[in-house]
């Protein structure tokens, strides 16, 4: 089945600074890729997601990339501000339409 | 809309015993699907549905027993409870027949269950 890690699993950056979480995959039959944010308490809510027919998709301060030959996609924050401080979880979608779910990788914002 | 209502928030459970964590949607979505999360960690889809009436396995389904008879509706049974239940579960709906299709899965608030 699909093997998906994520990293870093934890990552400390300045507020205004950007920040960037890679995803890699193992299904090469993968073509959808979210990324989904948690914050503390809360339930997991979409943030951004690419097919596999794009190479990056923005939304404001978030973008996503994808490299199907590499088998990884990334998540990219700019410009941080306090309210990113979450829980990042990629989820590829595997040959079998289940979202396989990363560990998560915890963002710190510093002031 | 309501979106994904779970029930209950929280539930305590002995050893042993059944509950049943309840999950409706009001957006007539036809995937619905139960995950855990355990902490520090990611979600494991639990079972799922792609429909009234069809259900289906995850990663992680001993233990736990799944119907849906609505398309609102997709109760979680747990049989017999045990510790290693101790755990956070979501409940997920999705418009697509598949599993996010491309699109988003809606998260319901989620039950934290401990098990003694």
């Amino acid at each position: 089945g699909e093997n998906v890690e994520q990293h870093p699993s934890t990552l400390s950056v300045q507020e205004g600074d950007s920040a960037v979480i890679k995803c890699t995959y193992s299904d090469s039959a993968s073509n959808y890729f979210p990324w989904y944010k948690q914050e503390l308490g809360k339930r997991p809510q979409l943030i951004i997601d690419i097919r596999s027919n794009v190479g990056e998709k923005k939304d404001q301060r978030i973008a996503v990339t994808l490299n199907k030959t590499a088998k990884h996609f990334s998540l990219h924050i700019t410009e941080t501000q306090p309210e990113d401080s979450a829980v990042y979880f990629c989820a590829p979608r595997d040959s079998n339409y289940q979202l396989i779910w990363g560990a998560g990788t915890k963002l710190i914002i510093k002031p | 809309n309501a979106g994904v209502t779970q029930t209950p928030k929280f539930q305590v459970l002995k050893t042993g015993q059944s509950m049943t964590l309840q999950c409706a949607q009001d957006m007539n979505h036809e995937y619905m699907s139960w995950y855990r999360q355990d902490p520090g960690m990611g979600l494991r889809l639990i079972h799922y549905s792609v429909g009234a009436g069809i259900t289906d396995q995850g990663e992680v389904p001993n233990g736990y027993n799944v119907s849906r008879s609505t398309t609102e509706d997709f109760p979680l049974r747990l049989l017999s409870a045990a510790p290693s239940q101790t755990s956070v579960y979501f409940c997920a709906s999705s418009p697509a027949r598949t599993s996010g299709g491309d699109n988003e899965q809606f998260f319901g608030p989620g039950t934290r269950l401990t098990v003694l």
